[in-house]
Protein backbone atom coordinates (compact mmCIF):
# COMPACT_ATOMS: atom_id res chain seq x y z
CA UNK A 1 0.00 0.00 0.00
CA UNK A 2 1.11 3.22 -0.45
CA UNK A 3 1.76 5.98 2.13
CA UNK A 4 3.44 9.44 2.27
CA UNK A 5 5.47 10.84 5.48
CA UNK A 6 5.79 14.50 5.89
CA UNK A 7 8.70 14.60 8.12
CA UNK A 8 8.04 18.14 9.65
CA UNK A 9 4.44 19.24 10.47
CA UNK A 10 5.92 22.96 10.59
CA UNK A 11 8.49 24.89 9.74
CA UNK A 12 9.22 28.75 10.90
CA UNK A 13 12.10 30.18 8.37
CA UNK A 14 12.98 33.82 8.00
CA UNK A 15 12.35 35.75 4.31
CA UNK A 16 14.98 35.32 2.10
CA UNK A 17 16.48 31.84 3.80
CA UNK A 18 16.26 28.94 2.13
CA UNK A 19 14.10 26.13 3.17
CA UNK A 20 13.51 22.21 2.49
CA UNK A 21 10.14 20.75 3.21
CA UNK A 22 10.84 16.96 3.75
CA UNK A 23 8.46 14.00 1.71
CA UNK A 24 9.14 10.27 2.22
CA UNK A 25 6.51 7.83 0.13
CA UNK A 26 6.19 3.95 0.87
CA UNK A 27 5.28 1.91 -2.39
CA UNK A 28 6.05 -1.08 -3.85
CA UNK A 29 5.49 -0.11 -7.49
CA UNK A 30 6.58 2.71 -9.61
CA UNK A 31 5.05 5.51 -8.48
CA UNK A 32 3.98 9.58 -9.34
CA UNK A 33 5.06 12.17 -7.07
CA UNK A 34 3.24 15.95 -6.65
CA UNK A 35 3.64 18.75 -3.91
CA UNK A 36 1.03 21.19 -3.92
CA UNK A 37 0.38 24.67 -1.98
CA UNK A 38 -3.33 25.19 0.17
CA UNK A 39 -3.90 29.02 1.08
CA UNK A 40 -5.66 29.67 3.81
CA UNK A 41 -9.34 29.05 2.86
CA UNK A 42 -8.91 27.65 -0.50
CA UNK A 43 -8.42 24.25 -2.70
CA UNK A 44 -4.82 22.94 -3.64
CA UNK A 45 -2.81 24.42 -6.17
CA UNK A 46 0.06 22.36 -8.28
CA UNK A 47 3.45 23.28 -7.50
CA UNK A 48 5.26 20.62 -9.79
CA UNK A 49 5.36 16.98 -10.03
CA UNK A 50 7.82 14.49 -10.95
CA UNK A 51 6.66 11.52 -13.68
CA UNK A 52 10.21 10.36 -14.98
CA UNK A 53 13.23 11.18 -16.52
CA UNK A 54 15.24 13.95 -14.44
CA UNK A 55 15.09 13.55 -10.59
CA UNK A 56 15.01 17.67 -10.46
CA UNK A 57 11.88 19.09 -11.24
CA UNK A 58 11.51 22.53 -10.93
CA UNK A 59 7.51 24.11 -10.63
CA UNK A 60 6.08 27.49 -10.04
CA UNK A 61 7.14 30.29 -8.03
CA UNK A 62 10.68 29.12 -7.73
CA UNK A 63 10.49 25.78 -6.04
CA UNK A 64 12.27 22.78 -7.04
CA UNK A 65 12.03 19.38 -5.43
CA UNK A 66 14.40 15.75 -6.05
CA UNK A 67 13.27 12.07 -6.42
CA UNK A 68 15.33 10.14 -4.60
CA UNK A 69 14.23 6.58 -5.36
CA UNK A 70 17.04 4.54 -2.90
CA UNK A 71 15.43 6.96 -0.11
CA UNK A 72 11.96 7.23 -1.73
CA UNK A 73 12.06 10.69 -0.99
CA UNK A 74 10.79 13.93 -2.65
CA UNK A 75 12.15 17.06 -0.66
CA UNK A 76 10.66 20.15 -1.72
CA UNK A 77 13.29 23.72 -1.94
CA UNK A 78 13.29 27.16 -2.51
CA UNK A 79 16.81 28.86 -2.56
CA UNK A 80 15.25 32.64 -1.00
CA UNK A 81 11.30 32.64 0.06
CA UNK A 82 8.95 35.30 0.65
CA UNK A 83 6.09 36.05 3.13
CA UNK A 84 3.67 35.27 0.42
CA UNK A 85 4.82 31.35 0.41
CA UNK A 86 3.47 31.28 3.65
CA UNK A 87 1.05 28.43 3.09
CA UNK A 88 0.23 24.30 3.78
CA UNK A 89 2.30 22.41 1.21
CA UNK A 90 1.31 19.06 0.80
CA UNK A 91 2.70 15.72 -0.70
CA UNK A 92 1.24 13.09 -2.60
CA UNK A 93 1.37 9.84 -4.43
CA UNK A 94 -0.23 8.32 -7.17
CA UNK A 95 0.24 5.15 -9.12
CA UNK A 96 -0.17 5.98 -12.85
CA UNK A 97 -2.99 7.80 -12.15
CA UNK A 98 -5.67 7.62 -10.11
CA UNK A 99 -6.37 8.63 -6.59
CA UNK A 100 -3.96 10.76 -4.95
CA UNK A 101 -2.79 9.95 -1.60
CA UNK A 102 -1.49 12.81 0.61
CA UNK A 103 0.70 13.20 3.54
CA UNK A 104 -0.53 15.58 6.30
CA UNK A 105 1.19 18.43 5.23
CA UNK A 106 3.71 20.91 6.44
CA UNK A 107 2.55 24.41 7.52
CA UNK A 108 5.30 27.11 6.45
CA UNK A 109 5.69 30.07 8.34
CA UNK A 110 7.76 32.98 6.74
CA UNK A 111 8.92 35.65 9.26
CA UNK A 112 9.99 39.18 8.27
CA UNK B 1 -9.99 27.78 -18.78
CA UNK B 2 -12.61 28.32 -15.76
CA UNK B 3 -10.96 25.75 -13.77
CA UNK B 4 -12.66 23.69 -11.40
CA UNK B 5 -16.17 25.17 -9.52
CA UNK B 6 -17.44 24.01 -6.34
CA UNK B 7 -20.63 25.14 -4.72
CA UNK B 8 -21.54 26.44 -2.32
CA UNK B 9 -18.54 27.48 -0.86
CA UNK B 10 -19.88 27.11 2.80
CA UNK B 11 -22.71 25.31 4.01
CA UNK B 12 -23.77 25.21 7.72
CA UNK B 13 -26.11 22.49 8.81
CA UNK B 14 -27.89 20.86 11.62
CA UNK B 15 -27.37 17.21 12.73
CA UNK B 16 -29.36 15.10 11.03
CA UNK B 17 -30.34 17.34 7.65
CA UNK B 18 -29.48 16.34 4.14
CA UNK B 19 -26.80 18.15 2.26
CA UNK B 20 -25.85 18.17 -1.20
CA UNK B 21 -22.35 19.62 -3.01
CA UNK B 22 -22.04 20.23 -6.82
CA UNK B 23 -18.91 19.94 -8.67
CA UNK B 24 -18.06 21.73 -12.28
CA UNK B 25 -14.95 20.25 -13.84
CA UNK B 26 -12.72 21.32 -16.32
CA UNK B 27 -14.68 20.98 -19.12
CA UNK B 28 -12.41 18.85 -21.58
CA UNK B 29 -11.64 16.87 -18.47
CA UNK B 30 -12.79 13.00 -18.20
CA UNK B 31 -11.86 12.02 -14.81
CA UNK B 32 -13.56 13.82 -11.45
CA UNK B 33 -12.30 12.93 -7.78
CA UNK B 34 -13.96 13.83 -4.28
CA UNK B 35 -11.50 14.45 -1.50
CA UNK B 36 -12.10 15.33 1.95
CA UNK B 37 -10.11 17.38 4.30
CA UNK B 38 -10.28 17.71 7.95
CA UNK B 39 -8.61 20.49 10.02
CA UNK B 40 -5.01 19.98 10.28
CA UNK B 41 -4.97 16.77 7.55
CA UNK B 42 -4.23 16.26 4.14
CA UNK B 43 -7.09 15.22 2.01
CA UNK B 44 -8.59 11.87 2.01
CA UNK B 45 -10.04 10.22 -1.11
CA UNK B 46 -13.52 9.26 -1.43
CA UNK B 47 -14.31 8.49 -4.90
CA UNK B 48 -13.71 8.95 -8.51
CA UNK B 49 -15.39 8.87 -12.02
CA UNK B 50 -14.34 8.58 -15.12
CA UNK B 51 -16.89 10.16 -17.72
CA UNK B 52 -19.95 9.10 -15.72
CA UNK B 53 -18.89 5.58 -14.27
CA UNK B 54 -17.55 5.41 -11.06
CA UNK B 55 -14.72 3.42 -10.56
CA UNK B 56 -13.66 3.43 -7.11
CA UNK B 57 -15.44 3.80 -3.98
CA UNK B 58 -13.13 4.17 -0.90
CA UNK B 59 -14.02 2.59 2.63
CA UNK B 60 -14.63 6.09 4.05
CA UNK B 61 -17.73 6.39 1.60
CA UNK B 62 -20.30 5.15 4.26
CA UNK B 63 -23.48 4.68 3.09
CA UNK B 64 -25.05 7.81 4.01
CA UNK B 65 -22.19 9.18 1.22
CA UNK B 66 -23.82 8.84 -2.38
CA UNK B 67 -21.72 10.38 -5.11
CA UNK B 68 -23.40 10.83 -9.27
CA UNK B 69 -21.89 12.38 -12.12
CA UNK B 70 -24.83 11.57 -14.75
CA UNK B 71 -23.34 12.80 -17.52
CA UNK B 72 -20.29 13.06 -17.49
CA UNK B 73 -19.79 16.15 -16.52
CA UNK B 74 -20.90 17.85 -12.97
CA UNK B 75 -20.71 15.86 -9.88
CA UNK B 76 -23.16 15.49 -6.92
CA UNK B 77 -22.08 14.48 -3.53
CA UNK B 78 -24.92 14.06 -0.95
CA UNK B 79 -24.54 12.71 2.52
CA UNK B 80 -27.52 11.95 4.06
CA UNK B 81 -28.19 12.23 8.26
CA UNK B 82 -25.29 14.35 8.37
CA UNK B 83 -22.91 13.74 11.44
CA UNK B 84 -20.90 16.63 13.70
CA UNK B 85 -17.85 14.13 12.28
CA UNK B 86 -18.37 15.17 8.85
CA UNK B 87 -17.79 18.64 9.03
CA UNK B 88 -14.97 19.10 6.99
CA UNK B 89 -13.70 20.76 3.73
CA UNK B 90 -14.80 18.67 0.31
CA UNK B 91 -12.64 19.04 -2.67
CA UNK B 92 -13.08 18.53 -5.78
CA UNK B 93 -10.46 17.94 -8.55
CA UNK B 94 -10.56 16.81 -12.41
CA UNK B 95 -8.21 15.69 -14.91
CA UNK B 96 -8.00 14.35 -18.27
CA UNK B 97 -6.55 10.53 -19.38
CA UNK B 98 -5.10 9.95 -22.81
CA UNK B 99 -1.68 11.28 -21.98
CA UNK B 100 -0.16 9.06 -19.67
CA UNK B 101 -1.10 10.42 -16.41
CA UNK B 102 -3.75 12.93 -15.00
CA UNK B 103 -3.26 15.35 -13.64
CA UNK B 104 -5.40 16.52 -10.78
CA UNK B 105 -6.53 20.19 -11.02
CA UNK B 106 -8.85 21.19 -7.65
CA UNK B 107 -11.46 23.47 -7.16
CA UNK B 108 -11.62 25.77 -4.09
CA UNK B 109 -13.68 23.28 -1.81
CA UNK B 110 -17.19 23.35 0.03
CA UNK B 111 -16.82 23.94 4.11
CA UNK B 112 -19.42 21.92 5.53
CA UNK B 113 -20.36 22.46 9.34
CA UNK B 114 -22.44 20.43 10.71
CA UNK B 115 -24.17 21.95 14.45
Amino acid sequence: AQSVTQLDSQVPVFEEAPVELRCNYSSSVSVYLFWYVQYPNQGLQLLLKYLSGSTLVKGINGFEAEFNKSQTSFHLRKPSVHISDTAEYFCAVTYRGGKLIFGQGTELSVKP
Amino acid sequence: DTGVSQNPRHKITKRGQNVTFRCDPISEHNRLYWYRQTLGQGPEFLTYFQNEAQLEKSRLLSDRFSAERPKGSFSTLEIQRTEQGDSAMYLCASSATGTGLDTQYFGPGTRLTVL
